[in-house]
C-alpha cells in the first residue's frame, strides 16, 4: 500500500531489554514525525525529522530514546533499557514538508508492551 | 492546564442524532486537525483547517481562530462513526511542525 507502514504491530519485551521500532512513511515525504500514546491519552511529541536530520528532539523523555533516519526515508526509533512505563502505542506520521499546510499521514502504530 | 482540551471526554448518541465535539486551545496556531481513532490505534485524518468551515460527507469542522476554539459535528450519526476523536494544533511559533493533541473523545452511537 501507499500509507505509512509500521512494523511491529505489537511488541512484548522485557523490562531492562532493548528494542527498535521501524517506520517506513510514504514515498516521497521528506518529513517524518515520531510521537507515543499512553493508554487512554491523547498521542505527544517526541521527535520529528527533516530527511536524514533529527529537526526537533525535545519530546524524547531521556536518553534511552534515540532514533534515526539514515537515508532520509525508512526511520527507527531505539529504546534502550526499556522499562515498564515505555509501554504504549508509538506513532508515526509523515507529510510531504514541513510547512503548516502539508498534512501528516499517521501509520497504525507499534503497540510496545514492557513486562 | 493542558494546551489542548476537548469535551466531552465520553459521548454516548444513538443513530442519527446530531453530535458536536468540542475543541479549545491556548496557544496560538497555523492550523488545527480533526483526527479519528478506531480501536488498533490506527489514525485518520479528517480534516486540516486554519479558518472558517470544511464539510466532507456527514461531518463538518468550524475553527473560530479569535476564540481559539473548533467544533467537530456529525449529522445522522451511524454507529460506524464510533471511535476516538482527537483534535490536535500545529503551533505558530517554537517548533511549528509538530502536533500537539487533546486527550480525544470518546464517541459511542448506538442503534
Amino acid at each position: 500500500g501507499a500509507g505509512v507502514s509500521q512494523t511491529p504491530s505489537n511488541k512484548v519485551t522485557e523490562k531492562g531489554k532493548y528494542v527498535e521500532l521501524r517506520c517506513d512513511p510514504i514515498s516521497g515525504h521528506t518529513a517524518l514525525y515520531w510521537y507515543r500514546q499512553s493508554l487512554g491519552q491523547g498521542p505527544e511529541f517526541l521527535i520529528y525529522f527533516q530527511g536524514t536530520g533529527a529537526a526537533d528532539d525535545s519530546g524524547l523523555p531521556n536518553d534511552r530514546f534515540f532514533a534515526v533516519r539514515p537515508e532520509g526515508s525508512v526511520s527507527t526509533l531505539k529504546i534502550q533499557r526499556t522499562e515498564r512505563g515505555d509501554s504504549a502505542v508509538y506513532l508515526c506520521a509523515s507529510s510531504l514538508g514541513l510547512a503548516s499546510y502539508n498534512e501528516q499521514f499517521f501509520g497504525p502504530g507499534t503497540r510496545l508492551t514492557v513486562l | 492546564k493542558n494546551e489542548v482540551e476537548q469535551s466531552p471526554q465520553n459521548l454516548t448518541a444513538q443513530e442519527g442524532e446530531f453530535i458536536t465535539i468540542n475543541c479549545s486551545y491556548s496557544v496560538g496556531i497555523s492550523a488545527l486537525h480533526w483526527l479519528q481513532q478506531h480501536p488498533g490505534g490506527g489514525i485518520v485524518s479528517l480534516f486540516m483547517l486554519s479558518s472558517g468551515k470544511k464539510k466532507h460527507g456527514r461531518l463538518i469542522a468550524t475553527i473560530n481562530i479569535q476564540e481559539k476554539h473548533s467544533s467537530l459535528h456529525i449529522t445522522a450519526s451511524h454507529p460506524r462513526d464510533s471511535a476516538v476523536y482527537i483534535c490536535a494544533v500545529r503551533a505558530n511559533t517554537g517548533t511549528a511542525s509538530k502536533l500537539t493533541f487533546g486527550t480525544g473523545t470518546r464517541l459511542q452511537v448506538t442503534l
